[in-house]
């Protein structure tokens, strides 16, 4: 079964920290794996789409890398900010269908 | 601004009726777009893709019956809740695909009492 795992399930850090976010996924044959962030009641806004032949993804502070072979992402975020406060999602697509699958998401929380 | 845009954002409906959910591409045309469901810290789970002009394509374990999906053109898709019961309280998110690249809703918060 392809399954997408995130760890931790929360994390608090103090404001200006840098901070790692993981990501594991079943199945190493994966089309693309994407991350975003989703602030509570809201949508989702997509930040970093790493295709399946790449390593990592950069924009701004964020750098999001992928090991398809341990089944693995982490998502960097430098100089961590209050505003950075939110549930980061990792969702994995598997095909060329758009399709994904999500995991449980990281509550992040970033203290002033 | 949106690229998809869902109505309504929150809706509240008794037990036993049935409550629309809209999601529109904005300025693009969409023929296929696809209605996720999240429960309350669990992981946002897909539950059908919506193809414009044909049936929609239901993953294991959702009921099509109970959950109508109409995609009766290129920039509307809209997901019925028949007969809601509270276990149906859910937040219901859609998304859409333009150039390759994934653009969701604002998702509807939706509580059935």
């Amino acid at each position: 079964k392809q399954e997408v795992t995130q760890i931790p399930a929360a994390l608090s850090v103090p404001e200006g920290e840098n901070l790692v976010l993981n990501c594991s996924f079943t199945d190493s044959a994966i089309y693309n794996l994407q991350w975003f962030r989703q602030d509570p009641g809201k949508g989702l806004t997509s930040l970093l789409l790493i295709q399946s032949s790449q390593r990592e993804q950069t924009s701004g502070r964020l750098n999001a890398s992928l090991d398809k072979s341990s089944g693995r992402s982490t998502l960097y975020i430098a100089a961590s900010q209050p505003g950075d406060s939110a549930t980061y999602l990792c969702a994995v697509s598997w095909g060329s269908n758009y399709k994904l699958t999500f995991g449980k998401g990281t509550l992040l929380t970033v203290n002033p | 601004g949106a690229v998809v845009s869902q109505h309504p954002s929150w809706v509240i409906c008794k037990s036993g009726t049935s409550v629309k959910i809209e999601c529109r591409s904005l300025d693009f045309q969409a023929t296929t777009m696809f209605w996720y469901r999240q429960f309350p810290k669990q992981s946002l789970m897909l539950m059908a893709t919506s193809n414009e002009g044909s049936k929609a394509t239901y993953e294991q374990g959702v009921e099509k019956d109970k959950f109508l999906i109409n995609h009766a053109s290129l920039t509307l898709s809209t997901l019925t809740v028949t007969s809601a019961h509270p276990e149906d309280s859910s937040f219901y998110i859609c998304s859409a695909t333009l150039i390759n690249t994934i653009y969701f809703g604002e998702g509807s918060w939706l509580t059935v009492v």
